[in-house]
């Protein structure tokens, strides 16, 4: 079936410095890709996403870029902020059956 | 911001009593979603619904039911809480098309603490 592996957490950086947090993903046909974010203590709430291969989502700074060959989706920023402190979901979906499949969460703390 | 209300937004329960999560919802989006959220599993979907009375299966369904009798409400019951469905249980919706086609929106959790 559909899944989507994230690196381990917790990632710890200092402000302005560059992040990267991998995803890879397993999945028939072609599927939609997101990167979700979620604040403590809230919901989840979508930062970017990419529907086709070769396709770039941007928000907020962060950056993925689908890429078919690898089956991957890191996302990535340049210079981050303390309030970037968060869990980061990366997930799929199969349209065909329009059930997200989330990879496990990358937990963020970002330190002045 | 999606209309997406959870209710309770916290209950703690003893094992064996019967447990009912509300989500409502003020966007009429056809579908929405069950999932609960555990360190080191992330959130793995219980059950959806893709239309009134039409509900489905995810991947972790054993022990709960959910029941869709209008558009706007989507109801998840444990029969019998047990200690493993100690956890937070988040609502979602979405819509197949339009510009945001496939986002789900989520509401803010309903955290559930069975003893």
């Amino acid at each position: 079936g559909d899944s989507v592996t994230q690196m381990e957490g917790p990632v710890t950086l200092s402000e302005e410095a560059f992040l990267t947090i991998n995803c890879t993903y397993t999945a028939t046909g072609y599927p939609s890709l997101f990167w979700y974010v979620q604040y403590p203590g809230e919901g989840l709430q979508l930062l970017l996403k990419a529907t086709k291969a070769d396709d770039k989502g941007s928000n907020k700074g962060f950056e993925a870029t689908y890429r078919k060959e690898t089956t991957s989706f890191h996302l990535e920023k340049g210079s981050v902020q303390v309030s970037d402190s968060a869990v980061y979901f990366c997930a799929l979906l199969n349209t065909g059956f329009q059930k997200l499949v989330f990879g496990t969460g990358t937990r963020l703390l970002v330190s002045p | 911001d999606a209309g997406i209300t959870q209710s309770p937004r916290h209950k703690v329960t003893e094992t064996g009593t019967p447990v009912t999560l509300r989500c409502h919802q003020t966007e009429n989006h056809r579908y929405m979603y069950w999932y609960r959220q555990d360190p080191g599993h992330g959130l793995r979907l219980i059950h959806y619904s893709y239309g009134v009375k039409d509900t489905d299966k995810g991947e972790v369904s054993d022990g709960y039911s959910v029941s869709r009798s209008k558009t706007e409400d989507f109801l998840l019951t444990l029969e019998s809480a047990t200690s493993s469905q100690t956890s937070v249980y988040f609502c979602a919706i979405s819509e197949l098309i339009g510009p945001r086609g496939g986002e789900l929106f989520f509401g803010e959790g309903s955290r559930l603490t069975v003893l």
